[in-house]
């Protein structure tokens, strides 16, 4: 069975500093990861996908990197921005999934960027 | 453009009563459609997904059903509350063979 971690579960940092939020996922055999924000209260936006054959994505001041065959994916922000606080939450799908193109989701990591 | 919406936003509700949440799509045709449940302390959960009309698969045992009557639309039901169903409910969608999915703006469920 497919479980995604995310640490650390909490990050608190002062506007301007370069981060790094981890992802693991427990079973190798995925078809595309991707990265999510989620404000309070709020739905999920989709920041990056990144498919099995490729080893990163970039947007903006986002850059997402996947090592499928240890499990991984890092989601680089530069220059951070007290507008970039929310929750990022990472998400899996399988080659073995049998819930059509459903998603197994990390707990999430909560960044506060502070001005 | 396509858009999805749900409602209600909110709803607090007594244990033991109905539950109708709907979600539709607007702009798109056959999509994926699927039910999350965001828990307090848990990450997001799969609960239903639908590749057509009348076709849902649930992903795990609970207390809620969905259905799917038409083409864009996705509801998620329950006949007697419990107090486990609060939490956080999201639709979300996605084009048959893409994969990309896009999320509702959630309904927040609270059972009393």
């Amino acid at each position: 069975k497919q479980e995604v971690t995310q640490i650390p579960a909490a990050l608190s940092v002062p506007e301007g500093e370069n981060l790094v939020l981890n992802c693991s996922f427990t079973d190798s055999a995925i078809y595309n990861l991707q990265w999510f924000r989620q404000d309070p209260g709020k739905g999920l936006t989709s920041l990056l996908l990144i498919q099995s054959s490729q080893r990163e994505q970039t947007s903006g001041r986002l850059n997402a990197s996947l090592d499928k065959s240890s499990g991984r994916s890092t989601l680089y922000i530069a220059a951070s921005q007290p507008g970039d606080s929310a929750t990022y939450l990472c998400a899996v799908r399988g080659l073995r999934n049998q819930a059509g193109t459903a998603l197994i989701f990390g707990k999430g990591t909560t960044l506060s960027v502070s001005s | 453009s396509q858009t999805i919406h749900q409602w209600p936003a909110t709803l607090v509700q007594p244990v033991g009563s109905p539950l109708s949440l709907e979600c539709t799509v607007e702009g798109t045709s056959n999509p994926n459609l699927y039910w999350y449940r965001q828990a307090a302390g848990r990450g997001l959960q799969l609960l239903f997904y639908s590749v057509g009309i009348g076709q849902i698969s649930s992903e795990v045992p609970q207390n809620l059903s969905a259905s799917r009557p038409q083409d864009r639309q996705f509801i998620l039901s329950s006949k007697k509350l419990l107090l486990s169903d609060s939490g956080f409910y999201l639709c979300a969608w996605n084009r048959q063979g893409l994969e990309t999915q896009y999320f509702g703006p959630g309904t927040r469920l609270l059972v009393l």
